[in-house]
């Protein structure tokens, strides 16, 4: 399985952009780039996934390099509720094992 | 709320024991997937279930074993436990078979912990 590499922690203001980065450099043609978080005391929840082009819903936006091998995850105004462990995972088709790294615990300050 | 319900929520057990922790998927979702989720080892995939019948295996124990039923629902049996045991226990569903765009919907875990 490809490996994706996240700092272990990232600290945000309240109300201003975050930017969650994420290294893939071996991912594959096919392969999607999904995000999770878990919030505290909580099962993780997706957040978003995307292939090529950038990607938007309601919670975030994922930004991928043109060569593909970073990413992206940007929340455009941290709130305190977003305080979670962010996880960047890639998905092969064929594959249906979901490998969680240790993802990057995000802090936000009041 | 994700849709995916998991019972009980916390267990308190001896070792060498015997448990089984239930999951209920999403409505009309397929796939049921089981992750271990320890202090020293992070989530751990463990195995999934497709339809009634066993799609991939993670890094799941043979003393542990799993199964999903006719109406989607699934168990996982956890035997002769180890103190090491002790951990959150996550279930999530998806609609497919966990193609490369499947999204997963994880439940609130079941708490073990192993005495």
């Amino acid at each position: 399985d490809a490996k994706t590499t996240q700092p272990n922690s990232m600290e945000s203001n309240e109300e201003e952009p975050v930017h969650l980065p994420c290294n893939h450099s071996t991912i594959s043609g096919t392969d999607y780039i999904h995000w999770y978080r878990q919030l505290p005391s909580q099962g993780p929840e997706y957040v978003i996934h995307g292939l090529t082009s950038n990607v938007n819903n309601r919670m975030a936006s994922l930004a991928i390099a043109e060569d593909r091998k970073s990413s992206t995850l940007i929340l455009h105004r941290a709130t305190l509720r977003d305080a979670a462990v962010y996880y960047c995972i890639l998905r092969t088709s064929g594959t249906y094992k979901y490998i969680f790294g240790t993802g990057t615990r995000l802090k936000v300050l009041a | 709320d994700s849709g995916v319900t998991q019972t009980p929520k916390h267990l308190i057990t001896a070792t060498g024991q015997r448990v089984t922790l239930r999951c209920s998927p999403r409505s009309g979702d397929l796939s049921v997937y089981w992750y271990q989720q320890s202090l020293d080892q992070g989530l751990q995939f463990l195995i999934q279930y497709y339809n009634g019948e066993e799609r991939a295996k993670g890094n799941i124990l043979e003393r542990f074993s799993a199964q999903q039923f006719p109406d989607l629902h699934s168990e996982l049996n956890l035997s002769s436990l180890e103190l090491g045991d002790s951990a959150l226990y996550f279930c999530a569903s998806s609609a497919s078979g966990g193609g490369s765009q499947d999204t997963q919907y994880f439940g609130p875990g079941t708490r073990l912990t192993v005495l």
